[in-house]
């Protein structure tokens, strides 16, 4: 089994529905990311948690929600999905310090028509 | 803010040949400095990384990188590609406490 789960790795949806991707690890890690990548912009940050009680935004949060259930589980919503948020959306974790190398999940790929 | 930019998008070598895949940075202080590679389909895969010491790292699947302050780089090298080796390459920085600032990738074309 892979350390880190994304479910499901393919979604096409309709524009205003709302949509949950869900995140679980079996590293251990308090610390979970939601990335996101676009062709030609790399990933970037949606949100981030540093533990369970911890949430905070990143460089791109606008249009999206997370909720950290466990410390194994982290999950990213859409409240309201919109084309342009058609992207690669990728979880990882990480053990503390900031030296230390970030795990991430295979993807989901997301459509929105 | 920390940045990292990849000045090549789109980098084409035949294989056997030698590879050089570009990262500048943006850090005051010195950086933590990550390659991870992410093939089709795949997720990120942590190649090396840099904190402090040697200036050339050696990392996995015969891959180095070397830290040049001077000019700001950590450029990625390999002696000599794989087929296997297409995929994109992302150069990182960590931001913060722990945050990983990516840059925008190079995907790497092998050719036979």
């Amino acid at each position: 089994d892979a350390d880190v789960t994304q479910t499901p790795r393919n979604r096409i949806t309709k524009t205003g529905k709302r949509i949950m991707l869900e995140c679980s690890q079996t590293k251990g890690h308090d610390r979970m990311y939601w990335y996101r990548q676009d062709p030609g912009l790399g990933l970037r940050l949606i949100y981030y948690s540093f533990d369970v009680k911890d949430i905070n935004k990143g460089e791109i949060s606008d249009g999206y929600s997370v909720s950290r259930q466990a410390q194994a589980k982290f999950s990213l919503s859409l409240e309201s999905a919109i084309p342009n948020q058609t992207a690669l959306y990728f979880c990882a974790t990480s053990d503390h310090g900031r030296g230390t190398e970030a795990f991430f999940g295979q993807g989901t790929r997301l459509t929105v028509v | 803010a920390q940045s990292v930019t990849q000045p090549d998008i789109h980098i084409t070598v035949s294989e056997g040949a030698s590879l050089e895949l570009r990262c500048n940075y943006s850090y005051g202080a010195t950086p933590y400095l990550f390659w991870y590679v992410q093939s089709p389909g795949q997720g990120l895969q942590l190649l090396l990384k840099y904190f402090s010491g040697d200036t050339l790292v050696q990392g996995i699947k015969g891959f180095e990188a070397e830290f040049k302050r001077s000019q700001s780089s950590f450029n990625l090298r390999k002696p000599s590609v794989h087929w296997s080796d297409a995929a994109e390459y992302f150069c990182a920085v960590v931001q913060g406490a722990q945050k990983l600032v990516f840059g925008q990738g190079t995907r790497l074309t092998i050719n036979p």
